[in-house]
């Protein structure tokens, strides 16, 4: 069975800094996929980026990208220049033969 | 660009009411999905769907029907609503066949359901 974790509930960042969003993970299946979602107030979950387990090279979206740890099962989101709109829940999620999300990070951008 | 639609954005219903949650796309997409969110536990799959009538449990399907007559359109049906059956509500749609593991799933914009 795969498994994702998230221990991060919260974050807090400065505007225009950089954060990191935690997520480890844990599947058997040598082939599987990465996402991350952002969540906004709203509901909507906004899809961000996608890494494959076969991927040699992180994947980057514009300020996203992915750190991309496979001996370590982590693949971790990094978004740049952190922006007041960033301000919502993100979700870390792994696909073999169905998606199984983590519990979510709430992050919070102050100016 | 992948759209998804839900019928309700919010929505109040009695306990004992059945419930019909409807979702479409547009992208021609095989495979659809309804997931129901809650505080502390992330998203928890219900049913699923790989082609037109053919449905699969998640891992919560208790409580739960779907149906699916058209491609473009995949109902969540809560026979008979109870409280602990309230809950965000997202349904979501990906690209099928055999590369179907790492299609991205696109998510519709959730239906908060009060079940009082």
């Amino acid at each position: 069975a795969q498994k994702i974790t998230q221990t991060q509930p919260g974050m807090f960042v400065q505007e225009k800094e950089a954060v990191t969003l935690d997520c480890t993970y844990d599947t058997s299946d040598p082939s599987y996929g990465l996402f991350w979602y952002k969540q906004p107030s709203s509901g909507e979950m906004i899809f961000l980026i996608y890494q494959g387990s076969y991927d040699q090279q992180n994947a980057t979206e514009g300020r996203y990208s992915l750190n991309f740890q496979k001996a370590r099962k982590s693949a971790n989101l990094v978004i740049s220049a952190s922006q007041l709109g960033d301000s919502a829940m993100y979700f870390c999620a792994i696909r073999t033969d169905k998606l199984i999300f983590g519990t979510g990070t709430r992050l919070q951008v102050f100016p | 660009d992948v759209k998804v639609t839900q019928s309700s954005r919010y929505l109040v219903k009695r306990t004992g009411e059945k419930v019909f949650l409807e979702c479409v796309q547009d992208m021609d997409h095989e495979n659809m999905f309804w997931y129901r969110q809650d505080p502390g536990l992330g998203l928890r799959l219900i049913y699923f769907s790989y082609d037109v009538k053919m449905k699969e449990k998640g891992d919560i399907p208790e409580g739960y029907s779907v149906s699916r007559e058209k491609k473009e359109r995949f109902s969540l049906i809560l026979e008979s609503a109870s409280t602990n059956q309230t809950s965000m509500y997202l349904c979501a749609s990906s690209l099928g066949g055999n590369a179907g593991r790492v299609k991205t799933q696109y998510f519709g914009p959730g239906t908060r359901l009060l079940v009082l």
